[in-house]
């Protein structure tokens, strides 16, 4: 079965630091993975998907995630932090196109 | 345009109670989808529509949840005999033809059982 791993539940960084957020997945097939933001009372927002095209993949509000099969890795990055990218979010694997394992969750602060 | 809606946004019930909770997906969306996420076991899958297929109901915990979907737009997924344990928010999400079309997700249910 696929199933995704987060690193840490919660992430602090300062406005304009670089943001990590971390993911490595399992699969035994070619897995197709998304991240999702949620903001405060909020429901889930796409922020990018790689679906086997291009491994770096570029998101919105300036976010982008590289796949790395040698890793088993597509880790969240954003080069300087936004007091508005306060949010939690999660990775997730695609089972074989439809439903989506969920990760669960990190949740990123950001200070001034 | 109009988004995906759950109602009601807040449900507290008695344990043993049965409760609906309500997805309208967005319009032409083929696909509606129910989660649950709780503070324990984080996002979960419950079920899966696509169009006119039988549902993907692998995720479904026990089987006091089910979940229709009438005239392939709104779905209720109803829980019988609640326990505590059932206690989460209830998120739906549609898509245009299931797949790996992005999914819209609602603002969910919160449901505590008491």
């Amino acid at each position: 079965a696929q199933s995704v791993t987060q690193l840490g539940s919660h992430v602090s960084v300062s406005e304009g630091a670089l943001v990590l957020l971390r993911c490595n997945y399992s699969s035994s097939v070619p897995p197709y993975l998304f991240w999702y933001v949620q903001y405060p009372n909020q429901g889930l927002q796409l922020l990018l998907k790689y679906t086997s095209a291009a491994t770096l993949v570029k998101g919105i509000n300036g976010f982008e995630a590289e796949f790395k099969k040698s890793e088993t890795s597509f880790h969240l990055t954003k080069p300087s932090a936004h007091m508005s990218d306060a949010a939690e979010y999660f990775c997730a694997v695609s089972e074989g196109g439809t439903a989506l394992i969920f990760g669960k969750g990190t949740t990123l602060s950001v200070s001034s | 345009g109009a988004g995906v809606s759950q109602s009601p946004s807040n449900k507290v019930t008695e344990k043993g109670k049965d409760v609906e909770l309500r997805c309208d997906p967005i319009s032409g969306h083929t696909a509606l989808y129910w989660y649950r996420q709780s503070l324990g076991q984080g996002l979960e899958f419950l079920i899966y529509f696509q169009g006119n297929s039988a549902p993907d109901k692998s995720g479904l915990p026990s089987d006091r949840f089910s979940a229709e979907r009438t005239g392939g737009s709104v779905s209720t997924l109803t829980i019988q005999r609640t326990q505590q344990e059932d206690s989460a928010v209830y998120l739906c999400a549609s898509s245009l033809g299931g797949g790996l079309n992005e999914q819209y997700f609602g603002p969910g249910t919160r449901l505590t059982v008491t």
